[in-house]
């Protein structure tokens, strides 16, 4: 069981906007900053926001972050196929001293 | 452009040693703003923290707590590259092992390509 709580799945129809959301304690989210990636099959984990908000260079502004208390979100605004992925949040836990990761959300593009 | 080119072998049979190398351009080991961390990946645990190694004026070393007893980290900086040892290996420690940094915004902002590591006779 991961120490930070996300939704297997979502899903949306291009154009839309969805969320993802991560929930997580007063050691981690709580106190530290969170992490977005995205997954794509095959593939490393990418780097989609850092810092709760911030991009990355070359990430387009359809992402965004944002965190309150001890959750976190990952919005996707106008949603296209290719964003048809595995999400993960993850944040530094001040209390295990390592990181802890979200168990991940399934975006299906419809 | 910082890129991490992990080497290792794929399979490593039960009670033996798992044993993997991750290569770092672009970046050093020895950086004042950078820690090297290995992370795990299975489907059925999903994305692990295994542990970090990191200079500040010395060298440090985080581990997880589920693998504090077998686990060991190593940095090369004659190589400019750091080490993976997970000790008395059994099924359940097969998955894809990655080795990735964290840089000076404090995210895990590269990874390895990922080395797929089966523990099987």
């Amino acid at each position: 069981q991961s120490e930070l709580t996300q939704p297997p799945s979502a899903s949306g129809t291009p154009g839309q906007r969805v969320t993802i959301s991560c929930s997580g304690s007063s050691s981690n989210i709580g106190r530290n900053t969170v992490n977005w990636f995205q997954q794509l099959p095959g593939t490393a984990p990418k780097l989609l926001i850092h810092t709760n908000d911030q991009r990355p260079s070359g990430v387009p502004d359809r992402f965004s972050g944002s965190k309150s208390g001890t959750s976190a979100s990952l919005a996707i605004s106008g949603l296209q196929s290719e964003d048809e992925a595995d999400y993960y949040c993850a944040a530094w836990d001040d209390r295990l001293i390592g990181w802890v990761f979200g168990g991940g959300t399934k975006l299906t593009v419809l | 452009q910082v890129q991490l080119q992990q080497s290792g072998p794929g399979l490593v049979k039960p009670s033996q040693t798992l044993s993997l190398t991750c290569a770092i351009s672009g970046d050093s080991v020895s950086s004042n703003s950078a820690a090297w961390n290995w992370i795990r990946q299975s489907p059925s645990r999903g994305l692990e923290w295994l542990g970090r190694t990191y200079y500040r004026s010395k060298w440090y070393n985080n581990y997880a707590v589920f693998v504090k007893s077998r686990i060991t980290m190593n940095p090369d900086t004659s190589k400019n590259q750091f080490s993976l040892q997970l000790n008395s290996v059994t099924p359940e420690d097969t998955a894809l092992y990655y080795c990735a940094r964290v840089g000076p915004t404090g995210a895990i902002d590269y990874w390895g390509q990922g080395t797929l590591v089966t523990v099987s006779s």
